[in-house]
């Protein structure tokens, strides 16, 4: 089945540096990919998403491209916040189910200090 | 800014007790999803719902949990009786369909059962 997988956690960064968190993927036909992101205490939060192939998602200074060659979708910031301390989660539509379900990653907490 | 909504925000309840938690979709969004999340296990599909009408219920305990909708503006999530493995944040996302796969969270549950 589909399935989706993260680098694992925790990472840490000092405030102002390059943040890349990686996210591979497996899945027949063509998914949709998605980036979230969770604060403590709330609910996931719809951060990006790329509808296909060489597409890139921004928001909020965060960026990610679908590759498709490379079944990869890695999240990118040039320079992260203390505010960006959170757990970040990758995603994709299953297209088997034929519904519209999302397979999630495990997550990837993110700690930025100052 | 449309968001969803959920009630009641924390739940502490003991053993064998009723749990009723309910969601408010997005206007105009016509799927909708219960999660579960915990530490051990992370985000786990319980549940979802098209047009109302539910189309897999299979990743929750059938003896003692039920999801229904009574009508667009308000999914519901049982659980009679309570165990303390239950204990979790619940999470109802709600998204547009019509081959736009994102979805949009609540705030969540947080249900603590003792």
């Amino acid at each position: 089945g589909d399935s989706v997988t993260q680098m694992e956690g925790p990472v840490t960064l000092s405030e102002e540096a390059f943040l890349t968190i990686n996210c591979t993927y497996t899945a027949t036909g063509y998914p949709s990919l998605f980036w979230y992101v969770q604060y403590p205490g709330e609910g996931l939060q719809l951060l990006l998403k790329a509808t296909k192939a060489d597409d890139k998602g921004s928001n909020k200074g965060f960026e990610a491209t679908y590759r498709k060659e490379t079944t990869s979708f890695h999240l990118e910031k040039g320079s992260v916040q203390v505010s960006d301390s959170a757990v970040y989660f990758c995603a994709l539509s299953d297209m088997n189910s034929g519904y519209s379900t999302l397979t999630f990653g495990k997550g990837t907490m993110l700690l930025v200090s100052p | 800014d449309a968001r969803v909504t959920q009630t009641p925000r924390h739940k502490v309840t003991e053993m064998g007790q009723e749990v009723t938690m309910r969601c408010q979709p997005i206007l105009g969004h016509n799927t909708v999803f219960w999660y579960r999340q915990t530490m051990m296990q992370g985000l786990e599909l319980l549940a979802y719902f098209r047009n109302r009408a539910p189309l897999d219920d299979s990743g929750m305990p059938k003896d003692r949990f039920s999801a229904e909708m009574p009508d667009a503006t308000l999914a519901t999530l049982k659980i009679q009786p309570s165990e303390p493995r239950d204990s979790a944040v619940y999470f109802c996302a709600s998204g547009p369909g019509q081959g736009k796969y994102e979805q949009y969270f609540g705030p969540g549950t947080r249900l603590t059962v003792t």
